[in-house]
């Protein structure tokens, strides 16, 4: 069975600061996948990335990052130079390629920005 | 935005009423998840459409029912309310065959208030 843990709930920052979003998954599946989606105020789930388990190169998207680590079973999330405009709820989420392909996630993380 | 639509925005039913829920795809897309997501909670799978049929489910009693129709849009039923029914209900929608796992994009949800 899958299961993704977001240990830390709510995280509050000043705004320019840098900031890391944890991610730890389990599965018993040698190929699979991980997501992270944003839920701003508004509710909408926004997707923000994908990665398949034989990747674990680190990506960068401008002020966003994400470290992959295997070893550690781990997808870790970080914003550099925060915006208020970051601040939401963020979830991380893992899903297999079989049947239905139903993304399981983790409780999330709400981040506030404060100016 | 990611032209997944849910209507209506906001419900509020009594217990022991039906339900229905309504979700356009985003164009070009013939797969339709349905999630329900409890204040404070991560979003969980409730089933899945696939061309028309079901193509899996998560924990959820039978009184939760689903539909997708040839035009790939999805309705979601739930019958017999309860109190713990309460939550926004998340609507994604993907491209099977894209890949060895689609990207799910969701909708803005429906806030249902079961008193």
């Amino acid at each position: 069975a899958q299961k993704v843990t977001q240990a830390q709930t709510e995280i509050s920052v000043v705004e320019k600061e840098d900031v890391t979003l944890d991610c730890v998954y389990e599965t018993r599946d040698t190929t699979y996948y991980l997501f992270w989606y944003k839920q701003p105020p508004s509710g909408e789930l926004v997707f923000l990335i994908r990665r398949n388990s034989f990747d674990e190169q680190n990506e960068i998207s401008g002020r966003y990052s994400w470290n992959f680590q295997k070893s550690t079973s781990s997808f870790n999330f970080t914003i550099t130079a925060s915006q208020v405009v970051d601040s939401a709820v963020y979830f991380c989420a893992q899903t297999v390629p079989q049947g239905a392909q139903k993304l399981v996630f983790g409780q999330g993380t709400r981040l506030t920005i404060n100016p | 935005e990611t032209g997944v639509t849910q209507s209506p925005t906001h419900l509020i039913k009594t217990r022991g009423q039906q339900v229905t829920l309504r979700c356009s795809s985003q164009s070009g897309h013939n797969t339709v998840s349905w999630y329900q997501q409890a204040l404070g909670q991560g979003p969980q799978f409730i089933f899945q459409y696939y061309r028309e049929e079901e193509n899996g489910r998560g924990n959820f009693p039978p009184r939760f029912s689903g539909l997708q129709f040839p035009n790939y849009s999805s309705e979601l039923n739930v019958n017999a309310l309860e109190l713990d029914d309460s939550a926004l209900y998340l609507c994604a929608s993907s491209l099977a065959g894209q890949g060895p796992t689609d990207t799910q994009y969701f909708g803005p949800g429906t806030r249902l208030t079961v008193l």
